[in-house]
């Protein structure tokens, strides 16, 4: 089974913090992933990478950026945290596949609350 | 604008009957589309998915359907199990390494 590992459950940061998420896939997958789930707005994708050092931007990048120095690690940061920033985050990750679509494995989340 | 829609918040099923879940896209581009199931404090876990050069694609009690016309997707589960009680998120794709694009969910209420 595929594994995605958010380092934490649940998070509370301060305004103007910079505030690291972490997530680790032990499944080797090339593609990794970044939502944010809001009541009422479903799923936003916020970044994702599909190589090591490779970053492409999502529907809500404003705000976050990311690193990929490793393979199996995506970690998102918010530069200066702010209030609208709480939600709850998701990481996932999948595989190209030889069909080229392949579905994605998510983590539990991370509840961020700004305060 | 929304490219994908749930126009369904919430939809209540009694355990045994037939539950279907509608999902409504806009994009042409979409070429692959995923049903995912969440429960609270839970990451969505994958249920079933289908690529565009199918219109159906059956798992156990699971069945998508996929109506490239209408630009239409519905999940059907049957026979609906209290365990089925989740919020469902449809989500579809392009090619490549594209993120998702979800609804934004419905709940399924499955009633003893």
């Amino acid at each position: 089974d595929v594994k995605v590992t958010q380092s934490s459950r649940y998070l509370v940061k301060r305004t103007g913090e910079k505030v690291f998420l972490e997530c680790v896939q032990d499944m080797d997958h090339e593609n990794m992933f970044w939502y944010r789930q809001d009541p009422g707005l479903g799923l936003r994708l916020i970044y994702f990478s599909y190589d090591v050092k490779m970053k492409e931007k999502g529907d809500i990048p404003e705000g976050y950026s990311v690193s990929r120095e490793k393979k199996e690690r995506f970690s998102l940061i918010l530069e200066s945290a702010s209030t609208n920033q709480t939600s709850m985050y998701l990481c996932a990750s999948s595989s190209p596949g030889p069909g080229g679509n392949q579905p994605q494995h998510f983590g539990d989340g991370t509840r961020l609350s700004i305060l | 604008d929304q490219q994908v829609k749930q126009n369904s918040p919430s939809l209540s099923v009694q355990e045994g009957r037939i539950s279907i879940l509608n999902c409504d896209y806009t994009n042409s581009m979409f070429d692959y589309f995923l049903w995912y199931k969440k429960y609270p404090a839970e990451g969505p876990t994958f249920l079933i998915s289908i690529s565009s050069i199918k219109d159906k694609n059956e798992d156990g009690r699971f069945t998508v359907f996929l109506n490239k016309s209408a630009k239409h997707l519905s999940l059907h589960i049957v026979p609906s199990q209290p365990g089925d009680s989740a919020v469902y998120f449809c989500a579809a794709m392009g090619r490549g390494a594209d993120g998702l694009t979800f609804g934004k969910g419905t709940h399924l209420i499955i009633q003893p």
